[in-house]
This record gives C-alpha cells, sequence and structure tokens, in this order.
C-alpha cells in the first residue's frame, strides 16, 4: 500500500484566498484524522471520520475551516479565507481502529 | 481536558548513549503510544502500549505503560544518528470513538 497519501506537499498563497487540501487514506482504513502542527501549539486535531461521517470537528477553529469525506478514499480540508496565523503543517491520518493511526507527509501552508 | 506533558522537551546526546524520555498526564489513560517524525515528515508509529505495566520493545527501542496508568516512558538504548526526530507520546483514555491525545514531543539530537 502506498500509505496515506496527501497534496499538496507545500502551498503558498496570499491572504483571502482559498485553499484545499487532499486526502487519500489507506484502503481499508474506517477512520480519517485531520491535524494541524506548529511549533507553538504543536498537533492539533481539528476534525475526524468515521466511515466517511465527521465524528468531533470541536478542534475546527472557525467557520473558515471546514472538511469533507465524500467517499472513503479521498477527503478535503478547505480554508476560506485563508489568514497568515492558520500558516502550519496540516496532516492528514487514517486508521482501521482509533489509536493506531497512519500518517500521511503532510502539507505545508503558507499564507503571506 | 485531557492534557500530556513530555520531558525533555528537547536533548542533545552522543551517538551511542542511551535516551530516556517520559509522558505524564493527571488523567488516566488506558492506551499509550509513542510516534517518531522525521524532519519533513509525517509522525510513525513506533510502540503501542495496552496494559498497565506492560514492558514492549521495538529493536532498540522499549516502552513502558506506567502502573498509575498517567504515564509512560520510551527508552532508546545506543543511539545512532538517524535516532534525530521529534518523539510524540499519545494517550487513548478509552475505545470507541475518542480521539488520541497527543504531547507536544521531544526533540532529540544526536551528535556524532
Amino acid at each position: 500500500d502506498a500509505g496515506v497519501i496527501q497534496s499538496p506537499r507545500h502551498e503558498v498563497t496570499e491572504m483571502g484566498q482559498e485553499v484545499t487540501l487532499r486526502c487519500k487514506p489507506i484502503s481499508g482504513h474506517d477512520y480519517l484524522f485531520w491535524y494541524r502542527q506548529t511549533m507553538m501549539r504543536g498537533l492539533e486535531l481539528l476534525i475526524y471520520f468515521n466511515n466517511n461521517v465527521p465524528i468531533d470537528d470541536s478542534g475546527m477553529p472557525e467557520d473558515r475551516f471546514s472538511a469533507k469525506m465524500p467517499n472513503a478514499s479521498f477527503s478535503t480540508l478547505k480554508i476560506q479565507p485563508s489568514e497568515p496565523r492558520d500558516s502550519a503543517v496540516y496532516f492528514c491520518a487514517s486508521s482501521s481502529v482509533v489509536y493506531e493511526q497512519y500518517f500521511g507527509p503532510g502539507t505545508r501552508l503558507t499564507v503571506t | 481536558g485531557q492534557q500530556l506533558n513530555q520531558s525533555p522537551q528537547s536533548m542533545f546526546i552522543q551517538e551511542g548513549e542511551d535516551v530516556s524520555m517520559n509522558c505524564t498526564s493527571s488523567s488516566i489513560f488506558n492506551t499509550w503510544l509513542w510516534y517518531k517524525q522525521d524532519p519533513g515528515e509525517g509522525p510513525v508509529l513506533l510502540i503501542a502500549l495496552y496494559k498497565a505495566g506492560e514492558l514492549t520493545s521495538n529493536g532498540r527501542l522499549t516502552a513502558q505503560f506506567g502502573i498509575t496508568r498517567k504515564d509512560s516512558f520510551l527508552n532508546i538504548s545506543a543511539s545512532i544518528p538517524s535516532d534525530v526526530g521529534i518523539y510524540f507520546c499519545a494517550g487513548l483514555v478509552n475505545s470507541g470513538n475518542t480521539p488520541l491525545v497527543f504531547g507536544k514531543g521531544t526533540r532529540l539530537s544526536v551528535i556524532a
């Protein structure tokens, strides 16, 4: 298996623009997680899905952030409009049980 | 909410030395995991612990699930340069649809 695939690996955008991050989980995994990592706050869980259904989105910072999982093999995290404080590395992870999570390589987002 | 405190935050060691790091919480966890993150990559699962008192090894790595269920330890023996990275502990309160809680990480540097 190729592991969790994320795209793009790097994104640089201007404040106010819409940003869409993409994730393909490992085939057969029922759980999908979106995390944000910064030096100040470490790894923060934003939202997670079980069988394509959002279970907990309490970590989503504000209404500018939204996530979807239209099918078992694809998820998106959208930020609209983006702000400089959104600059971070965003990770997608998937698992067959909630605790043994496998992470993707991350998307490094820079908002200028 | 639950928080995990990792220590030390960072450490510099000579190649060949043994390393110890720990993770503590004021809450009880039923599962502990240790992840390693290489620069520019996502965290990779090293060891999972499911039972209080459990001691598990993975090569030169050994982790223990504390008897009180409020702490866990990771030891690395005979460190090598590729051990460099950030080590995260993560805990799970119970099974089912509850997310992992991550510590802020211990940054390990190995001097050859």
